[in-house]
């Protein structure tokens, strides 16, 4: 059973900070894995998405990685702004023939000015 | 940017009572899908629904629930029964063929029992 675990929970940076999110899943047989932005009370805003041949992925100041065989991915924020403040969520999706998925229980991330 | 539309936003229904909770997917996508999350847990699936069928469902997804695309753009969730334990925020996602642009998400209904 596929088993998605973000690290860490909650994190507090100063603004201008570069930081790391982190996301393992415990099967590595995955088609691919998909970040997600969640701001408080709102839906999922999607940020990336990695094929399983993929190693990464960029899109302005995000930059995602994904290790397959450690069953790890790893978003990267470049020179954090107090707007990115949210909830960081990874999802992965099977490559059997399940059609869902599989979501971490997120990062939330606070940016303090 | 094509966007999928949930309404309404906020429900709140007294227990027992059946709610129904409206989606329109982005147009050209073919598989949609609906997950949950309680407050504080994760995000969960509930069921995805291919070619007018359920394709597949989570053990949540029970007699009291069901789904349909009535007319070709809306595809609706509907809790027969309300139980306390189904208060959440629902979310609709729909994506294309290719699976090249991952899942686009609603921005959800919150379903409130009382």
């Amino acid at each position: 059973k596929q088993e998605v675990t973000q690290i860490p929970a909650a994190l507090s940076v100063p603004e201008g900070e570069n930081l790391v999110l982190n996301c393992s899943f415990t099967d590595s047989a995955i088609y691919n894995l998909q970040w997600f932005r969640q701001d408080p009370g709102k839906g999922l805003t999607s940020l990336l998405l990695i094929q399983s041949s993929q190693r990464e992925q960029t899109s302005g100041r995000l930059n995602a990685s994904l290790d397959k065989s450690s069953g790890r991915s790893t978003l990267y924020i470049a020179a954090s702004q107090p707007g990115d403040s949210a909830t960081y969520l990874c999802a992965v999706k099977r490559v059997d023939s399940s059609y869902k998925l599989i979501f971490g229980s997120g990062t939330r991330l606070l940016v303090r000015p | 940017e094509p966007e999928v539309t949930q309404t309404p936003s906020h429900q709140v229904t007294q227990m027992g009572q059946e709610v129904i909770l409206r989606c329109v997917p982005i147009s050209n996508h073919l598989y949609f899908y609906w997950y949950r999350q309680i407050l504080g847990q994760k995000v969960e699936f509930l069921v995805s629904f291919y070619n007018n069928e359920i394709s597949e469902k989570s053990e949540i997804f029970d007699d009291q629930f069901s789904v349909e695309r009535p007319d070709g753009s809306n595809f609706t969730l509907k809790i027969r029964s309300t139980k306390l334990e189904d208060s959440a925020m629902y979310f609709c996602a729909s994506r294309d063929w290719t699976d090249n642009y991952g899942y686009t998400f609603g921005s959800g209904t919150r379903l409130t029992v009382v």
